[in-house]
């Protein structure tokens, strides 16, 4: 089965410090992994995806993640922290025994930002 | 604004009583998920479908939880004899689908429904 432990439930940074979100996955096959982030009172947002191609993967607002294989990582980053990006943020696995329909939440991670 | 769109955005019942809730998916989306996140925990993957077939139902919590999308557009959740564990955000999304092998398409969100249970 497919599973995602985020390590950290809470980062707190200063605004313009690099951010390091750590993700690990657990999965049988090459999975589909993905980072998305849910603003209070709005609904989730997709970042970035790694579905097999590039290894490092960049998304929106700045934020990019590697896909390290050897080391069951796939960690989220940002040169430099906005205080738009306090969020909770979610890694994502897809559900292969859902045909990659259904998707694997871990706990998330709450990022905090101070100016 | 023509994303995924999900009502009531807060529901507050007493125990025992049933609840429905509805989702529209973005228009032209043939599948859409339900799934329930609860506080400090990611979101749970509950029930999806393509179209108007209900593809997979074995993941919803119990029998008391049941969805429907009868013309393949939106669709409903219906949770019968809610229970204070009920209690949590119910989010809906949406994506392009293909038929005949997996290729991921992004899976769009709503603002959710929040449920509490008294």
């Amino acid at each position: 089965a497919q599973s995602v432990t985020q390590l950290d439930s809470h980062v707190s940074v200063s605004e313009g410090t690099p951010v390091l979100l750590r993700c690990n996955y657990s999965s049988s096959y090459s999975p589909s992994l993905f980072w998305y982030v849910q603003h209070p009172n709005k609904g989730l947002q997709l970042l970035l995806k790694y579905t097999s191609a590039a290894t490092l993967v960049k998304g929106i607002n700045g934020f990019e993640a590697e896909f390290k294989k050897s080391e069951t990582s796939f960690h989220l980053t940002k040169p430099s922290a906005h205080m738009s990006d306090a969020a909770e943020y979610f890694c994502v696995v897809s559900d292969l025994d859902q045909a990659g329909t259904a998707l694997i939440f871990g706990k998330g991670t709450t990022l905090s930002v101070s100016s | 604004d023509t994303g995924v769109s999900q009502n009531p955005r807060h529901k507050i019942t007493k125990r025992g009583q049933n609840v429905t809730f509805r989702c529209d998916p973005i228009s032209e989306h043939n599948r859409l998920y339900w799934y329930r996140q609860t506080l400090g925990q990611g979101p749970e993957f509950l029930t999806y479908f393509q179209n108007e077939a209900q593809l997979e139902k074995s993941r919803l919590l119990s029998d008391r939880f049941s969805a429907e999308r009868p013309k393949g557009s939106f669709s409903t959740l219906e949770i019968q004899r809610t229970e204070q564990g009920d209690s949590a955000m119910y989010l809906c999304a949406s994506s392009l689908g293909t038929s005949g092998g997996d290729s991921y398409n992004e899976q769009f969100f709503g603002p959710g429904t929040r449920l509490t249970v008294l």
